[in-house]
């Protein structure tokens, strides 16, 4: 079965620079959502989708904006990176109130 | 958000039943109670929920109290690829996201 496609799986960035992580969900998943997760730490929501329109929003800062376009992939783009950005950030998708799905995850690392 | 009170970790013996329990008193009418778990280096990964009901499916059973503020997720025969962090997480019907506590790390041992 399908499951959620993350790229890139590994990202190297300087401070300052810019990153885009891009999420590809199930088919016919309405809902896509990202999380942070730092080294040790549980994962963080930081927004979601529905229907290419935003739901919700957690500790995202405004250094990150994120979209969902019209085939449903979202993308999360992130600037001025500072050190304390390297995490894991995982893309996850659902339909209605049933489970999340989960990607592998992007692993950010910012030197 | 309403929130789950777990044990930092648990032990359990390979091949054996696992019951991993979660508190959530101040739980509403409207949670679900959702069970994911967390490989090492992998995304969360979802295992089992329900509303009231206990339920059941292929990787594990969800016991819920009657009065709901409380539940165990069983897992019948522990392997060590169950080796994870388990987090009970409460979901209201009317809200997508779902937020992360601090979860159960359980160590199988061979």
């Amino acid at each position: 079965a399908a499951g959620v496609i993350q790229s890139p799986r590994h990202l190297i960035k300087e401070k300052r620079e810019t990153a885009t992580l891009k999420c590809y969900p199930i088919p016919r998943h309405d809902t896509v959502y990202w999380y942070q997760q730092g080294p040790g730490q549980d994962p963080q929501f930081l927004i979601s989708f529905y229907e290419k329109m935003q739901s919700d929003k957690g500790s995202i800062p405004d250094r990150f904006s994120a979209q969902q376009f019209s085939d449903y992939h979202s993308e999360l783009n992130m600037s001025s990176l500072e050190l304390g950005d390297s995490a894991l950030y995982f893309c996850a998708s659902s339909l209605n109130v049933d489970g999340y799905t989960f990607g592998s995850g992007t692993r950010l690392t910012v030197v | 958000d309403a929130k789950t009170t777990q044990p930092n970790s648990m032990e359990s013996n390979e091949e054996e039943p696992v019951h991993l329990p979660c508190n959530h008193s101040t739980i509403s009418g409207t949670d679900y109670i959702h069970w994911y778990r967390q490989l090492p280096s992998q995304g969360p990964e979802y295992v089992i929920h329900g509303l009231t009901s206990n339920v059941n499916n292929r990787m594990a059973s969800l016991a819920i109290a009657e009065d709901r503020k409380s539940s165990t997720l069983i897992l019948h025969r522990a392997t060590l690829r169950d080796a994870a962090v388990y987090y009970c997480i409460l979901r209201d019907v009317r809200d997508d996201k779902i937020i992360f506590g601090k979860g159960t790390r359980l160590h199988i041992l061979p």
